[in-house]
């Protein structure tokens, strides 16, 4: 069983360019997010989406874009990639609505210079 | 504003029983979780706490006190692959994670 799949692994980025993260989920979970982890930081939830169809703002959503066409995937796209949004990505799911035990990916390590 | 608070870092040694406190301030509470995270890897759940009270699992137990707004992670019988850091999230009155930087814990043989 996978679970989730995040491509890719590593990034290394130029300013300004496009870069959408793939997430994909085997478990057929309703709910997927999308999360930044910085050191010194909690996990920031950027955007959400409580079923296929549906996306909703987190906590810094500024800079990114998500959709959610149907129920395993969930892409995140840096439209203008800028140097602060040098980061680990997680792409998570549960089953249902928060609150409920998040199953995250490996991880996106994306650095742009 | 929401805050967790949780130690940066501490160090235990191996066999000895270590506590991981944690306290919050949310716009309301729809329980608390605890994670661990291995350097260089996902988050994986360890517990969930909505009620007042302790909740064993193993070596872990999680204790709740919503009244004076804490939590605490207990590991006994540590062992050297407890080594990781330890994620403390509540979840708030709009059903949104809140997340604590987190705890990094170091055992030493």
């Amino acid at each position: 069983i996978a679970g989730i799949t995040q491509a890719p692994t590593s990034q290394i980025l130029a300013a300004g360019r496009r870069m959408t993260l793939r997430c994909t989920q085997d478990m057929r979970h309703n709910a997927m997010y999308w999360y930044r982890q910085d050191l010194g930081l909690g996990l920031r939830l950027i955007h959400y989406s409580n079923t296929a169809g549906t996306t909703g703002k987190g906590e810094v959503p500024d800079g990114y874009s998500v959709s959610r066409a149907n129920t395993d995937d969930f892409p995140l796209t840096l439209a203008s990639a800028v140097p602060s949004q040098t980061s680990v990505y997680f792409c998570a799911s549960s089953e249902g609505r928060a609150p409920q035990e998040l199953f995250f990916g490996e991880g996106s390590r994306l650095t742009v210079l | 504003g929401q805050n967790i608070d949780q130690p940066t870092e501490m160090t235990a040694t191996e066999g000895a029983i270590v506590q991981i406190n944690c306290t919050y301030q949310t716009s309301g509470f729809n329980g608390l979780f605890w994670y661990q995270q291995h350097a260089g890897e996902a988050p994986t759940f360890l517990s969930y706490n909505v009620l007042d009270g302790l909740e064993e699992k193993g070596r872990f137990s999680s204790f709740l006190s919503r009244s004076k707004g804490y939590s605490y992670l207990l590991l006994k019988e540590l062992q050297m692959k407890d080594s990781a850091s330890y994620l403390c999230a509540v979840a708030d009155s709009n059903y949104q994670l809140i997340w604590g930087a987190g705890t990094k814990l170091i055992i030493k043989p």
